[in-house]
């Protein structure tokens, strides 16, 4: 069964930097064609994709944050570890991870998110 | 980088009738498009991937159809569990990364 779990503070302030952890079991991401997304979605609003790391280490982010983000794993603990710096409330919401097998090109398994509230 | 435009933004419906939701992209993906279920709460559930094949243990009520830059999910009858928001996504080339439509929220009517 695969499953994923998200991580970290729930509560940042203006300027801090981020980090959230996603903790998986089912697969291995040193596997060929499994990658390992991040997601997130305000209140009330769409998702938003923010990065994918793939088993050949290869690094994607979104073009309007990727100064802001840093996506990286750990295959022996099997996590997959986001930053994101100078954090601001507009990046208040709900954080995804989620599974992605490269040949379908959509996230399959998710984790139950992990809210994250931006204030002072 | 290509933006996906989900129309309605929401669709009233009764139990037992044929939803169709609509999802346009700004510039050809191919057949890259996926389309997932979110209830109240809950983390999305992938529904659709490579716009017309059923993730596993989806029901045959759910389908998808299209290429290039429309596409369309149909749900043959909807079952009162179906009432939900979905959302479309898009895998580009270039630059390579990934995206989301905006919605479309499914109400009972």
């Amino acid at each position: 069964q695969v499953t994923l779990r998200e991580s970290g503070p729930a509560l940042v302030k203006p300027t801090q930097t981020l980090t959230l952890t996603c903790t998986f079991s089912g697969f291995s991401l040193s596997t060929s064609g499994m990658c390992v997304s991040w997601i997130r979605q305000p209140p009330g609003k769409a998702l938003e994709w923010l990065a994918l790391i793939d088993w050949d280490d290869d690094k994607y982010y979104s073009t309007s944050l990727k100064t802001r983000l840093t996506i990286s794993k750990d295959t022996s603990k099997n996590q997959v570890v986001l930053t994101m710096t100078n954090m601001d409330p507009v990046d208040t919401a709900t954080y995804y991870c989620a599974r992605m097998v490269l040949v379908t090109h959509a996230f399959d398994i998710w984790g139950q998110g992990t809210m994250v509230t931006v204030s002072s | 980088e290509i933006v996906l435009t989900q129309s309605p933004a929401t669709l009233s419906l009764s139990p037992g009738e044929r939803a169709t939701l609509s999802c346009r992209a700004s510039q050809s993906v191919s057949s890259y498009l996926a389309w997932y279920q979110q209830k109240p709460g809950q983390a999305p559930r992938l529904l659709i991937y490579d716009a017309s094949n059923r993730a596993t243990g989806i029901p045959a009520r759910f389908s998808g159809s299209g290429s290039g830059t429309d596409f369309t999910l149909t749900i043959s009858s909807l079952e009162p569990e179906d009432f939900a928001v979905y959302y479309c996504q898009q895998r580009s080339n270039w630059p390579p990364g990934y995206t989301f439509g905006q919605g479309t929220k499914l109400e009972i009517k």
